[in-house]
Formats: C-alpha cells, structure tokens, sequence
C-alpha cells in the first residue's frame, strides 16, 4: 500500500520566495497533519484537518504559513514570504478518525521535505 | 509546546543487550504512543497504550504506563543494530476534538556490533 507521499523531498530557496510543499494522504484515511521538525524545537504540529477542515491551527508561526485541504487526497502547506529561520524538515502525517476510537489510531507520516531557506 | 520529555537524551548499547526508554508527560492522556524515527525519515508508530491500561507488548517491546506519575517506558530486548534510530513518546488528549498528538524531545538510541 502507498504511504503518505510528500512532496519535494527536498527544497532550497532564498529568503523572500514562496515556497509550496505538497502532501497525498493514504487513501481513506480523514485527518491530515503538518509537523516541523528542528534541532531546537523538536516536532511541532502546525496545522491539522478533519474531513478536509482546518480543526486546528494554533500551531501555525504566523501569517506567513498557511495550509489548505482542497479535497480529501491532496494538502498543502504554503510559506509566504519565506525566511531563513523557517529552515526545518516539514512532515505530513495521516490517520483515519472515525467515530469514539479515532483517538487511538496511529499517525502515519511520510518521509518530510528538507526545506533549507538561504 | 513539548508534553513529553524523554530520558536519556542518548543511549549507546551493545547488540543483544536491552534498551529502556523513559517518557514523563505533564497532562492528562487518553492514550500514549511510541514512534521510531530513523535517520531521514518520518516517524513509524510501533505502540499505543491506552491510559486504562498499565502494561502492553508487541515482539520485542514492552511499554508500561503509569498514569499517577504521568510517565511511561519503552523497553525493546535483545536489541539488533537494527534498532538504531530516534524513539519519541507522543500523548494523545481530547481538548478540542480529533486525533491530536503532542511529542516528546525524543531518545537517541545507537545500538552497536
């Protein structure tokens, strides 16, 4: 079976551009998440979705990030105008939440993309 | 924010000999999980642990949780060289619905020849 598919692997731009890192779910699944990953800070949720609906987005650093679900196999998490400090590996993880269990499924993550912001 | 802090930071054993891994979390949970992270890659689930429950195993894992510490172990056994890799705790809680995880700062292991 297909895992989470991420998109690029990997990304180097300069300060300033925009940046766009895309995520395919596992197929059936119904929640998404975006992680951060640095040295310092360690893994940090962004953003996540239910059903295709932002639920929660206290994660997001500010108003230069933002994400969108347009439909249930495809995500992405945009950087706008992008900056040195925003330099991490970005992870998207899926799961399936359905009905009084939901909180015990396991997340499956794809394997990042290592953005470097020059 | 970080719920969970792991202890050790870093491990460095022997192939064969057991690896314990210690989580210690500040909230209440409804679950907790065990990833792995190898290097360059994104996280695998290996065990969840459901906070009703005090002991589970899956091969050569064996998690406890005990819940009036707010703290929880990963033993993996007879460990292979394999295993090197990053092993993180994550709680699970209700507060706002949905399957949110929060992590923790993670346990290096590097199991060597």
């Amino acid at each position: 079976d297909a895992g989470v598919i991420q998109s690029p692997r990997h990304e180097v731009t300069e300060m300033g551009q925009e940046v766009t890192l895309r995520c395919k779910p596992i197929s059936g699944h119904n929640s998404l998440f975006w992680y951060r990953q640095t040295m310092m800070r360690g893994l940090e949720l962004l953003i996540y979705f239910n059903n295709n609906v932002p639920i929660d987005d206290s994660g997001m650093p500010e108003d230069r990030f933002s994400a969108k679900m347009p439909n249930a196999s495809f995500s992405t998490l945009k950087i706008q105008p992008s900056e040195p400090r925003d330099s991490a590996v970005y992870f998207c993880a899926s799961s399936l939440a359905q009905g009084e269990v939901y909180s015990n499924q396991p997340q499956h993550f794809g394997d990042g993309t290592r953005l470097s912001i020059l | 924010s970080q719920q969970g802090e792991e202890d050790p930071q870093a491990l460095s054993i022997q192939e064969g000999e057991n690896a314990t891994m210690n989580c210690s979390y500040k909230t209440s949970i409804n679950n907790l999980q065990w990833y792995r992270q190898n290097s360059g890659r994104g996280l695998v689930h290996l065990i969840l642990i459901r906070s009703n429950e005090r002991e589970k195993h899956s091969g050569r894992l064996r998690v406890t949780l005990d819940t009036s510490k707010k703290s929880s172990s990963l033993l993996i056994t007879a460990s292979r060289a394999a295993d090197t890799a990053s092993y993180f705790c994550a709680t699970v809680d209700f507060t706002g619905g949905g399957n949110k995880l929060t992590f923790g700062t993670g346990t290096q292991l590097k199991v060597e020849l």
